[in-house]
């Protein structure tokens, strides 16, 4: 069964600095990885899906990778602003035909 | 763009009673997704559906019914409202057998009483 973990669960940084948010999971068998972002109350908000066929996707100030072989993708946000601060989650669709998420990283910046 | 909406943004039940959770979504999407998200459990799937008339359980089905009569529309019902029923419900489309982005709705809290 596929298996979707995200390290830190927790993590807090000064404004303006480049950040990294990871992402692994067990069974490397995947169509599409996405990233999603949640502000508190609200759903989710879908940031950066990557095929399993693609290495990178960009988006504004974010960039998310994908390394199906090794199962591990990584969210880099750049010039990081209070606004960004939510739960940010990865996601991975298999041949089960649904997502896998992670638990999530709870990011906060501070101005 | 892609609008998945749900009936309700908060909702009251009392104990026993049968709740509808609708979820409608604009984009002709095959896949459609039931999740309750509970704090410290993240996202856990109920039920999710492939294609009219056609429902699959996910890992947690127990206490919960689904109904897809038309392609955009995709019901949640609970039989019998229970006070562990109390919950974050979201509703997600997404297209085709290999997936595609995934779209949620705003989500209904739920609170049963």
């Amino acid at each position: 069964k596929q298996e979707v973990t995200q390290i830190p669960a927790a993590l807090s940084v000064p404004e303006g600095e480049n950040l990294v948010l990871n992402c692994s999971f067990t069974d490397s068998a995947i169509y599409n990885l996405q990233w999603f972002r949640q502000d508190p109350g609200k759903g989710l908000t879908s940031l950066l899906l990557i095929q399993s066929s693609q290495r990178e996707q960009t988006s504004g100030r974010l960039n998310a990778s994908l390394d199906k072989s090794s199962g591990r993708s990584t969210l880099y946000i750049a010039a990081s602003q209070p606004g960004d601060s939510a739960t940010y989650l990865c996601a991975v669709w298999g041949s089960a035909r649904q997502l896998t998420f992670g638990s999530g990283t709870q990011l906060t910046v501070l101005p | 763009d892609v609008k998945v909406t749900q009936s309700s943004r908060y909702l009251v039940k009392r104990t026993g009673e049968k709740v509808f959770l609708e979820c409608v979504q604009d984009m002709d999407h095959e896949n459609m997704f039931w999740y309750r998200q509970d704090p410290g459990l993240g996202l856990r799937l109920i039920y999710f559906s492939y294609d009219v008339k056609m429902k699959e359980k996910g890992d947690i089905p127990e206490g919960y019914s689904v109904s897809r009569e038309k392609k955009e529309r995709f019901s949640l019902i609970l039989e019998s409202a229970s006070t562990n029923q109390t919950s974050m419900y979201l509703c997600a489309s997404t297209p085709g057998w290999t997936g595609g982005e995934q779209y949620f709705g705003p989500g209904t809290r739920l609170t049963v009483t």
